[in-house]
């Protein structure tokens, strides 16, 4: 079974700094990689969507990679700001499983001014 | 655009009472999905459909149930409330084909609290 894990759960960093955010899965048969974002009482939007083929996808101030053969992806996001203040989760989608994502619990982004 | 649509944003209700949790996109996706989300946890897979008449288990479908008689609603179902699903619920959609796999679109989710 996929079991996908974010650590650190919380971060904060000054306004200005890169952020880096982590996420491992122990199961490398993925057909893709997503990345989301939440706000306080919202429901997630999707930031970047990196297929299994790729190493990385880039929107913006985002840039995702991924390398499945070390289990692990990471989302960079450049010159942070207050505003990039809130959840991120990412969520692996196995290559058999019907397009079922196996999230991970998230990591808690706060940029301080 | 009004993309997922969820009703209602609150709920709570007694041990014990039912209620339905609607869901309607209008981007014509084909795959639906129902989640919940504990506190400090991530999103947990309830049922979900590939298309209209098909449905299935989840990760965790125990106490709940679904339907889909149209492409746009896919309605999740409480029929005894239990404390244990007190959560937040979300629905989403995507458009999905044997070759490709879009990102879920999701709804702002239905916070249930059950006493």
């Amino acid at each position: 079974k996929q079991e996908v894990t974010q650590i650190p759960a919380a971060l904060s960093v000054p306004e200005g700094e890169n952020l880096v955010l982590n996420c491992s899965f122990t199961d490398s048969a993925i057909y893709n990689l997503q990345w989301f974002r939440q706000d306080p009482g919202k429901g997630l939007t999707s930031l970047l969507l990196i297929q299994s083929s790729q190493r990385e996808q880039t929107s913006g101030r985002l840039n995702a990679s991924l390398d499945k053969s070390s289990g692990r992806s990471t989302l960079y996001i450049a010159a942070s700001q207050p505003g990039d203040s809130a959840t991120y989760l990412c969520a692996a989608l196995q290559t058999d499983s019907w397009g079922k994502l196996q999230f991970g619990a998230g990591t808690q982004v706060v940029v301080t001014p | 655009n009004a993309g997922v649509t969820q009703t209602p944003k609150f709920r709570i209700l007694k041990i014990g009472q039912s209620m339905t949790l609607q869901c309607a996109q209008d981007m014509n996706h084909n795959y639906m999905y129902w989640y919940r989300q504990d506190p400090g946890m991530g999103l947990k897979l309830i049922y979900y459909s590939v298309g209209a008449g098909i449905t299935d288990k989840g990760e965790v479908p125990n106490g709940y149930n679904v339907s889909r008689s149209t492409t746009e609603d896919f309605p999740l179902r409480l029929e005894l409330a239990a404390p244990s699903q007190t959560s937040v619920y979300f629905c989403a959609s995507s458009y999905s084909t044997g070759y490709s796999n879009q990102p879920q679109h999701f709804g702002d989710g239905t916070r249930l609290s059950i006493l």
